[in-house]
């Protein structure tokens, strides 16, 4: 069974350039979210989704980040313009629904921005 | 608003030993679930175990335990026979019923041979 995928593992670009991260969840989990983790603020939820709808976005640091959930299959994170504060790795996580279940992460993104 | 805290920073073990992981939270709500993450160098987030808020039982996963506290509001992760493959930052994670899943600051655990 495939875990969450996330692409790419890697990204370097200069400041200013459009970033996009992406994200497959697990099928049949109705839960998608985006974290960022750097040193000085840990984990930081970013946005959730529920079956494809976003639920909470206030962790969205400003304007220039925005997500999209066209499927219940794709889920994709864009930067623009993409700054150097904004080098982090960037996790995906999806859980099915049932309060008891616990989120499962993908391998995250780690981002770069010269 | 929800809040986790993990007093430490750094925790070290020799290889076969026991460790226990501290993890205080925060919080209004009477219905929870709890959770302690693991992150090896690879930076995978990896479920280590979860505790429902409303069940009084600890969960136990193989070697892994927790001691949970529901009224003092302490979740801590004890690792018996500690391996070399158990060194990495662990997380703890309380999740309300809001779905979000606030995280606490991590504790680095080395394991000595």
């Amino acid at each position: 069974d495939a875990g969450v995928i996330q692409s790419p593992r890697h990204e370097v670009t200069e400041m200013g350039q459009e970033v996009t991260l992406r994200c497959k969840p697990i099928s049949g989990h109705d839960y998608l979210f985006w974290y960022r983790q750097t040193m000085m603020r840990g984990l930081e939820l970013l946005i959730y989704f529920n079956n494809n709808v976003p639920i909470d976005d206030s962790g969205m640091p400003e304007d220039r980040f925005s997500a999209k959930m066209p499927n219940a299959s794709f889920s994709t994170l864009k930067i623009q313009p993409s700054e150097p504060r904004d080098s982090a790795v960037y996790f995906c996580a999806s859980r099915p629904g049932g309060g008891h279940q616990p989120q499962h992460f993908g391998d995250g993104t780690r981002l770069s921005i010269l | 608003a929800q809040t986790v805290t993990q007093s430490q920073p750094e925790m070290s073990v020799q290889e076969a030993e026991t460790v226990t992981l501290s993890c205080t939270y925060d919080t209004s709500e009477s219905d929870y679930y709890l959770f302690w993450y693991k992150q090896p160098p690879s930076r995978q987030m990896i479920l280590v175990i979860r505790q429902e808020a409303y069940k009084q039982q600890n969960a136990t996963e193989n070697r892994f335990s927790v001691n949970f506290q529901k009224a003092a509001k302490s979740f801590s992760l004890k690792i018996s026979d500690s391996q070399l493959g158990d060194a990495a930052m662990y997380f703890c994670a309380y999740r309300s019923a809001l779905d979000k899943l606030v995280f606490g600051a991590g504790t680095i655990l080395r394991v000595k041979s």
